[in-house]
């Protein structure tokens, strides 16, 4: 069974990173059938996405948030990670990590819960 | 970017009705790569619909999309308590995802 949970700190001060790890279990992320993406969703708000990897270390971002954000594995541990640096008050939001299917539409197929991230002083 | 514009942002109606929400792309979007999904408050997104019209596993057949190069449709058939939610669409292009900015549906 694939699940995704999200782990990291839920404050942040502003100006600093704000660094989230997904853990994947119940399927490898050296798959060349899916991309590990990151979506976060402000309070009571849409959803946006961040951006993905894929298993070859290939990244694609979100143009609004690209010089900020960093998104890697690490296969070893079959985990990825997000990095968002010089974080505002609007970067809190709800984070989510989820799986996209190649194969099929490259639909998000598997979510994690989300953690809620604050960035406040 | 490809903008989706979804409508309306709050829909109102009684179980047994039938919802018809609307997503509207800025340019057209393969059908292949338009997806649908349903929100519940307090969790994550539940696939719904993929490549416009095929329903993801264990959806109830209520549930039915259609629509083609900027206009997409997601219809739920008769209203279950269940399904009053919030719905999004999503597109993928040019190796990137966009959203709409959601459709509330809500009991009336």
């Amino acid at each position: 069974q694939v699940q995704l949970q999200e782990s990291g700190p839920g404050l942040v001060k502003p100006s600093q990173t704000l660094s989230l790890t997904c853990t994947v279990s119940g399927v490898s992320i050296s798959g060349t059938n899916y991309y590990w993406n990151w979506i976060r969703q402000h309070p009571g708000k849409g959803l946006e996405w961040i951006g993905y990897i894929y298993y070859s270390g290939n990244t694609y971002y979100n143009a609004s948030l690209k010089s900020r954000v960093t998104i890697s594995l690490d296969t070893s541990k079959n985990q990825f990670s997000l990095q968002l640096s010089s974080v505002t008050a609007a970067d809190t939001a709800v984070y989510y990590c989820a799986r996209s299917r190649i194969t099929l539409s490259r639909v998000l197929d598997y979510w994690g819960q989300g953690t809620l991230v604050t960035v406040s002083s | 970017e490809i903008v989706l514009t979804q409508s309306p942002g709050t829909l109102s109606l009684s179980p047994g009705e039938r919802a018809t929400l609307s997503c509207r792309a800025s340019q057209s979007v393969s059908s292949s790569y338009l997806t649908w999904y349903q929100q519940k408050p307090g969790q994550a997104p539940r696939l719904l619909i993929y490549g416009a019209s095929s329903r993801a596993t264990g959806i109830p057949d209520r549930f039915g999309g259609s629509g083609s190069g900027t206009d997409f449709t997601l219809t739920i058939s008769r209203l279950e308590p269940e399904d009053f939610a919030v719905y999004y669409c999503q597109q993928f292009g040019s190796s990137r995802y966009t959203f709409g900015q959601g459709t509330k549906l809500e009991i009336k």
